[in-house]
C-alpha cells in the first residue's frame, strides 16, 4: 500500500533563511506521481509541482526547488531566501498508476517564516 | 476563469442529521474527486468520479457517505445521520483527467462541516 511521512510537523525560520520540507514514500508501483501542494491559511490547497516515477531531473521553479531521489523514495522540498508569505502547510502526495486516481497525502508540514 | 466551487462554505448541523455538500468542478473537467480534511486524520480520500460514474470509492468510510454526479459536472457528497466524528474539512478537486494521473487536481475552498 502506498504511504507518505513528512516527518517535520512543524518548522519555523526567519526571512531569507533557506528552508527544506522532507518527503519520504512507499510505493510498490513502478510508475507513480509524486506532488507537492501549499495550503495558506486560507485553506485553499494550491498545486506546486507534480514529477511522475521516471523522471528524476531536479526541477527549480524561481525560488522553489525540488529533488526527486529514488534510491532514498525522497522527494523534498527547498525553499529559497524564504519569505513571510511562504508560511503555510505544505502537503506531499503520492499517485500510483494501479490506485485509480487518488491522492495519498502526507501529513503536512507547517512553515512558519518570522520577519 | 473560475475555480473549482463548493457550497456551504460552513455548514452546522446536529448529529443525526443528514447533510449534503455540494461542488461544482472546473469547466470542462471530467473528474471530481473528494478529499476530507481533519485534525486526527488529515487528508483522506473519500472518492472518485470519471464522468459520472465512480470507479472508486474505497475511501469512504461508512454506508452513511454517497455521492453522486450528474451530468458530469456537479456533484454532491451525502452525509446520513451524521456523527461528531464526520466533524471536517470536506474538499473537491476536479482534473482535465481523461483516465490519466499525471494531470493535476484542482482544489476547491472546502466545506467546514461540525456535528454538535
Amino acid at each position: 500500500a502506498q504511504k507518505v511521512t513528512q516527518a517535520q510537523t512543524e518548522i519555523s525560520v526567519v526571512e531569507k533563511e533557506d528552508v527544506t520540507l522532507d518527503c519520504v514514500y512507499e510505493t510498490r508501483d513502478t510508475t507513480y506521481y509524486l506532488f507537492w501542494y501549499k495550503q495558506p491559511p486560507s485553506g485553499e490547497l494550491v498545486f506546486l509541482i507534480r514529477r511522475n516515477s521516471f523522471d528524476e531531473q531536479n526541477e527549480i521553479s524561481g525560488r522553489y526547488s525540488w529533488n526527486f531521489q529514488k534510491s532514498t523514495s525522497s522527494f523534498n522540498f527547498t525553499i529559497t531566501a524564504s519569505q513571510v508569505v511562504d508560511s503555510a502547510v505544505y502537503f506531499c502526495a503520492l499517485s500510483e498508476e494501479n490506485a485509480g486516481n487518488m491522492l495519498t497525502f502526507g501529513g503536512g508540514t507547517r512553515l512558519m517564516v518570522k520577519p | 476563469g473560475a475555480g473549482v466551487s463548493q457550497s456551504p462554505s460552513n455548514k452546522v448541523t446536529e448529529k443525526g442529521k443528514d447533510v449534503e455538500l455540494r461542488c461544482d468542478p472546473i469547466s470542462g473537467h471530467t473528474a471530481l474527486y473528494w478529499y476530507r480534511q481533519s485534525l486526527g486524520q488529515g487528508l483522506e480520500f473519500l472518492i472518485y468520479f470519471q464522468g459520472n460514474s465512480a470507479p472508486d470509492k474505497s475511501g469512504l468510510p461508512s454506508d452513511r457517505f454517497s455521492a453522486e454526479r450528474t451530468g458530469g459536472s456537479v456533484s454532491t457528497l451525502t452525509i446520513q445521520r451524521t456523527q461528531q466524528e464526520d466533524s471536517a474539512v470536506y474538499l473537491c478537486a476536479s482534473s482535465l483527467a481523461s483516465g490519466l494521473v499525471l494531470d493535476e487536481q484542482f482544489f476547491g475552498p472546502g466545506t467546514r462541516l461540525t456535528v454538535l
